[in-house]
């Protein structure tokens, strides 16, 4: 099976610029994550959806932060104004459902300068 | 708040030599699962644990998940250069419905 497709793999930005990250899960998993890699880190919940709804946004900074799971398959999470400390791969992984294996994307790494 | 702690956060091993990382939850979990990412890559899954006091094996590694659903180990036998990475626990926080990471072991196997 295929597995997470996300893009863009690579992107720099200054500081006040936008970016918006796109990931497509495997096909019929129904739980989708954004996770936050810092360097020397774990990853970090952003945000989850259980199909197109949305399970847990706690750690999202919702101020400049947001995600959407319009259709229940494919995400989009974008940063409006970025700042420097947004410095990290983006990691999108997706699940058949409740707490099975995580199948993680390659990750999208963000450099804000 | 929820904490998944893990140690040590770097470990140099010359090839051959064991390899143990140890992850501790402040709260206990519905299960554990571990994670490898190899240096520029993304977390693979390794194995789920779920029963206390559960030992699983899978050729040099084993995993262990302590009596009290709070700690876990995983352990490399005889280290080889492709053990290189990080290795994350996550565990799986019933009351809050998510997988906490712990911050990672990297470990390097010198040849």
């Amino acid at each position: 099976e295929a597995g997470v497709a996300q893009s863009p793999r690579y992107k720099i930005i200054e500081k006040r610029q936008s970016v918006a990250f796109w990931c497509n899960p495997i096909s019929g998993h129904a739980t989708l994550y954004w996770y936050q890699q810092i360097l020397g880190q774990g990853p970090k919940l952003l945000i989850q959806f259980q199909n197109n709804g949305v399970v847990d946004d706690s750690q999202l900074p919702k101020d400049r932060f947001s995600a959407e799971r319009l259709k229940g398959v494919d995400s989009t999470l974008k940063i409006q104004p970025a700042k420097l400390e947004d410095s990290a791969v983006y990691l999108c992984a997706s699940s058949r459902g409740g707490t099975g294996e995580l199948f993680f994307g390659e990750g999208s790494r963000l450099t804000v300068l | 708040g929820q904490q998944v702690m893990q140690i040590p956060q770097y470990q140099h091993v010359q090839e051959g030599e064991d390899f143990t990382t140890y992850c501790n939850s402040s709260t206990t979990l519905s299960n554990i699962q571990w994670y490898k990412q190899r240096p520029g890559g993304h977390p693979v899954f390794l194995i789920q644990l779920v029963k206390s006091g559960e030992v699983k094996k899978q050729k040099r590694l084993t995993f262990q998940f302590g009596e009290a659903k709070k700690n876990s180990s995983l352990h490399i036998t005889a280290t080889q250069t492709t053990d290189v990475g990080t290795y994350f626990c996550a565990g799986w926080e019933r009351n809050f419905n998510k997988f906490y990471f712990g911050s990672g072991t990297k470990l390097n196997v010198k040849p």
